[in-house]
């Protein structure tokens, strides 16, 4: 059975940053596409990025608000899904959730990250 | 980026009745597309994939058709644990995107 739980999330001043984690199991995560969603309070689902496995280039993909602030990184060895979040803005505020495959299959029960000062 | 128009926005359902949500995508996607559920302050909860396929565990009377631009999401009879918020997503390509949701109350 697939399982992705994310870690990491709080609360951080505007301009400051926050490293999310992904643990993954029940599948072969060096294999697999990884993405993050988040979903702000009240709103809808919204596509952070992507990255490759290693096999595909291990390449990433932001969505447009994220681009050059939020960067996907990947520990095979660890199992583990990474989103480093640098000046970070109120609009962040959001749960973030993992998502595993290239088609982005949300699976985790979410962190909360909170931007405000 | 490819645009999601779900419809409708909301609605209101018997116990028993068959509810139906249609997802628009602005090109076409094949049958790229996920269904999700969610249920208030709850993670959402993965029920189809490419577009008609049952995720393991999801009960039968939810299910999926379409491909191209027009997709259907159906339950055929509305149980009480099924009031949630349902969304699709496309991913032909990136960014993937989501619909808006489908608000799925109790008459």
């Amino acid at each position: 059975e697939v399982q992705l739980v994310e870690s990491g999330g709080g609360l951080v001043k505007p301009g400051g940053s926050l490293r999310l984690s992904c643990a993954a199991s029940g599948f072969t995560f060096n294999n697999a596409w990884m993405s993050w969603v988040r979903q702000a309070s009240g709103k809808g689902l919204e596509w952070v990025g992507r990255i490759k496995s290693k096999t595909d280039g291990g390449t990433t993909d932001y969505a447009a608000p994220v681009k050059g602030r939020l960067t996907i990184s990947r520990d095979d060895s660890k199992n583990t899904l990474y989103l480093q979040m640098n000046s970070l803005r109120t609009e962040d505020t959001a749960v973030y959730y993992c998502a595993s495959g290239a088609s982005g299959q949300v699976r985790g029960q979410g962190t909360l990250v909170t931007v405000s000062s | 980026d490819i645009q999601m128009t779900q419809s409708p926005s909301s609605l209101s359902a018997s116990v028993g009745d068959r509810v139906t949500i249609t997802c628009q995508a602005s090109q076409d996607i094949s049958n790229y597309l996920n269904w999700y559920q969610q249920k208030p302050g709850k993670a959402p909860k993965f029920l189809i994939y490419d577009a008609s396929n049952l995720e393991t565990g999801v009960p039968s009377r939810f299910s999926g058709s379409g491909s191209g631009t027009d997709f259907t999401f159906t339950i055929s009879s509305l149980q009480p644990e099924d009031i949630a918020t349902y969304y699709c997503q496309q991913y032909d390509s990136v960014p993937l995107t989501f619909g808006g949701g489908t608000k799925v109350e109790i008459k």
